[in-house]
């Protein structure tokens, strides 16, 4: 198994909604991150977990929420979201997550805030 | 930080070659990936230099000069399908499982 999926692939929210998207991969990573990506633009890194710990917060607001439940699972809880938040969401895993190691990525979830 | 410079867009006839140029600036240098990202779709990995020199995977070529702070991709007998957005990154030094991405560059192959 070399993927990593994401659920749900679109989800549609309003501003006072809580919702989570899920990612999963089964390679043995010990690395995973969440990255956010409007149209046209490049990806931009939101955390990295290194073996289930939080390593990199990169001034994410608090209403993204990360959570690593196991090696292999990674959520992103989202709650009071703005509509500008709208864009895709790439969860990717890589061996480690020192330099050089190849990250995976996702299909990513479309989110639309209402 | 890091700046990574690539052109915005690229357009070239199918069978052609097309060259990508990325340029960057770091304090901290652990490797440069290009990834390969169509429209709605996640990206995909294509090469990682390290060490100065070329790699070549089949119709890819990357290379890098680390002196130059330099690298590109190189795209021969270009298909239709090659028509995406290919993002140059870096693995910086001071930051651990941090890719610093490039704007992209959208390559249009056109028949």
């Amino acid at each position: 198994d070399t993927e990593v999926t994401q659920t749900p692939k679109h989800l549609v929210m309003g501003m006072t909604n809580k919702k989570s998207l899920k990612c999963e991969q089964h390679m043995g990573h010990r690395a995973m991150y969440w990255y956010k990506q409007k149209a046209k633009k490049p990806p931009e890194l939101m955390f990295v977990y290194s073996y289930e710990k939080l390593s990199i917060n990169e001034s994410v607001p608090s209403r993204f929420s990360p959570e690593c439940p196991n090696s292999s699972l990674l959520n992103l809880h989202l709650h009071a979201l703005q509509p500008e938040d709208s864009a895709l969401y790439l969860c990717a895993s890589s061996q480690a997550n020192s330099g050089g190691y190849e990250q995976f990525f996702g299909p990513g979830t479309r989110l639309t805030v209402l | 930080g890091q700046n990574i410079d690539q052109p915005t867009e690229m357009t070239a006839t199918e069978g052609a070659i097309v060259q990508i140029n990325c340029t960057y600036q770091t304090s901290g240098f652990n490797g440069l990936f290009w990834y390969q990202q169509h429209a709605g779709e996640a990206p995909t990995f294509l090469s990682y230099n390290v060490l100065d020199g070329l790699e070549e995977k089949g119709r890819f070529s990357s290379f890098l000069s680390r002196s130059k702070g330099y690298s590109y991709l190189l795209l021969k007998e270009l298909q239709m399908k090659d028509s995406a957005s290919y993002l140059c990154a870096v693995s910086p030094t001071d930051s651990w499982g941090k890719l610093q991405f490039g704007a992209g560059t959208q390559v249009v192959v056109t028949p």
